[in-house]
């Protein structure tokens, strides 16, 4: 799977959009990028993925660029609750690959402050 | 409809003792993955299964550990002679499909003392 880089940490007020980058510039053509969250002490929490268009659910928006080198998770309205440690992961499974093994790096540590 | 749940949600075991874990996964979900989460680091693919086979267990150390999703039942993963290194947070997740995305379970936290 492609490496994926992202800051270490994020601050964002309560309310306001979150965006959280993220660089794959080694992404092949077949492979996703998958976005998880992990609130402090619980279970990754998928939050969405796509491959080259972006993508919008209830929860983000994500932004992938033309050449899909790099992305953006965006939350549109942040809330305290959405402070996590947020995972951007590369993988081919959604290709029909035997790739399921999801690598999870160091993240970002994203901050809500009231 | 319910998530993958686990349990118990924390255990405490002496050194040598046998650890059991569980894991239900999501209702019409019948591939299970393990991770561990060692104590300041990312989570750490161990196995997956799907019912009745172990489809891939090269993140399985090679000795103490097992995993198995019967027919009937939850998914086990299982450490014989726990030693004070498997303190750690194991999560298990299910998928409807291989190429499905992933869902966790809150984790089972293991102690050894």
């Amino acid at each position: 799977d492609a490496k994926t880089t992202q800051p270490p940490s994020m601050d964002c007020a309560e309310g306001r959009a979150a965006n959280l980058p993220c660089n794959h510039s080694t992404i092949s053509g077949n492979e996703y990028v998958y976005w998880y969250r992990q609130i402090h002490s619980q279970g990754p929490q998928y939050i969405i993925h796509g491959l080259k268009n972006n993508e919008t659910n209830e929860m983000a928006s994500l932004i992938i660029t033309e050449d899909r080198k790099s992305s953006t998770l965006i939350l549109p309205h942040a809330t305290l609750r959405d402070t996590a440690v947020y995972y951007c992961i590369v993988n081919r499974m959604s290709s029909g690959g035997s790739n399921y093994k999801l690598t999870f790096g160091k993240g970002t540590l994203l901050t809500v402050n009231p | 409809n319910a998530g993958v749940m686990q349990n118990p949600r924390h255990l405490v075991r002496r050194r040598g003792q046998e650890a059991r874990l569980r894991c239900s996964p999501m209702k019409g979900h019948s591939h299970v993955y393990w991770y561990r989460q060692l104590p300041e680091e990312g989570l750490k693919f161990m196995v997956y299964l799907q019912k009745e086979n172990i489809i891939d267990e090269s993140g399985m150390p090679k000795e103490r550990f097992s995993a198995e999703f019967p027919k009937e039942g939850p998914s086990i993963l299982r450490i014989q002679q726990v030693v004070r290194g498997d303190s750690a947070a194991y999560f298990c997740a299910s998928s409807k499909t291989r190429e499905h995305e992933q869902y966790f379970g809150p984790g089972t936290r293991l102690t050894v003392t």
